[in-house]
C-alpha cells in the first residue's frame, strides 16, 4: 500500500547549524500533513503541520516545506540546539483523521 | 502543558495477567482516539481506532480480544491488554485530536505513552 517514507535514518549535525529533514510520500490523496519530534521514552510532540493548499509553512526556528509535484516534504531546523537531538516523524492525513508515519529520521546534534 | 494524558506512564505485570492503560483528553472532546504501538527504534504502527460509543475499529493483525479498548466518554479512552505475555511489551501510544476534520488549527496530539513490561 502508499506510505510515507524518508530518506534519512540518522542525521548528524553540529550545533548552530541548520537542519533539514525529509519525508518522501507516495499517497497523491493525503492533504495534510504533520511533523512531530519524539525524545526517547516519550510520545510524539507536535512541531508543525501544513495543509496541502500551500507549500511552506513557518513556526518559531522550524520550517515545513511541501512539494506535491514531486511527494517530498521537509522540516528544516534552525539554529540546531543539543535539545533539538530527538527523532522526528512526518506523518501524512488522507483519510478520516488517521496518520500514515514514515520511517523516522533520527537527529544528533553535536556540540 | 500536556492536552492528552496517558496513565501509567510505567507499568509491570505477570504474564498471564491483565493491564489497562488510560487515555484522556484534557482540554476537548475526542470522538475518536487512536492507540498505537512502538517497539524501539522502529516507526509507531497503528493499532486500532476508538470511537466514542461504538466499537474499535482494528488494524489488519492486531487481535481485538488481546487488545480490548473501551470508549466511554468524549474524553476518556482505554486499551487493555488481556492474559498479557512477555511480548506484549512494549511502548504503547495514544493520540486525541478534538473532534471536527483534522487539518490546521485542529490537529493530533499524544499522549506521553505507556512502557508496558511483562515479566
Amino acid at each position: 500500500g502508499e506510505s510515507v517514507g524518508l530518506h534519512l535514518p540518522t542525521l548528524s549535525v553540529q550545533e548552530g547549524d541548520n537542519s533539514i529533514i525529509n519525508c518522501a510520500y507516495s499517497n497523491s490523496a493525503s492533504d495534510y500533513f504533520i511533523w512531530y519530534k519524539q525524545e526517547s521514552g516519550k510520545g510524539p510532540q507536535f512541531i508543525i503541520d501544513i495543509r496541502s493548499n500551500m507549500d511552506k509553512r513557518q513556526g518559531q526556528r522550524v520550517t515545513v516545506l511541501l512539494n506535491k509535484t514531486v511527494k517530498h516534504l521537509s522540516l528544516q531546523i534552525a539554529a540546531t540546539q543539543p535539545g533539538d537531538s530527538a527523532v522526528y516523524f512526518c506523518a501524512e492525513n488522507n483519510a478520516g483523521n488517521m496518520l500514515t508515519f514514515g520511517g523516522g529520521t533520527r537527529l544528533m546534534v553535536k556540540p | 502543558g500536556a492536552v492528552v494524558s496517558q496513565h501509567p506512564s510505567r507499568v509491570i505485570c505477570k504474564s498471564g495477567t491483565s493491564v489497562k492503560i488510560e487515555c484522556r483528553s484534557l482540554d476537548f472532546q475526542a470522538t475518536t482516539m487512536f492507540w498505537y504501538r512502538q517497539f524501539p527504534k522502529q516507526s509507531l504502527m497503528l493499532m486500532a481506532t476508538s470511537n466514542e460509543g461504538s466499537k474499535a475499529t482494528y488494524e489488519q493483525g492486531v487481535e481485538k480480544d488481546k487488545f480490548l479498548i473501551n470508549h466511554a466518554s468524549l474524553t476518556l479512552s482505554t486499551l487493555t491488554v488481556t492474559s498479557a505475555h512477555p511480548e506484549d511489551s512494549s511502548f504503547y501510544i495514544c493520540s486525541a485530536m478534538p473532534s471536527g476534520r483534522v487539518g490546521s488549527g485542529n490537529t493530533i496530539y499524544f499522549g506521553e505513552g505507556s512502557w508496558l513490561t511483562v515479566v
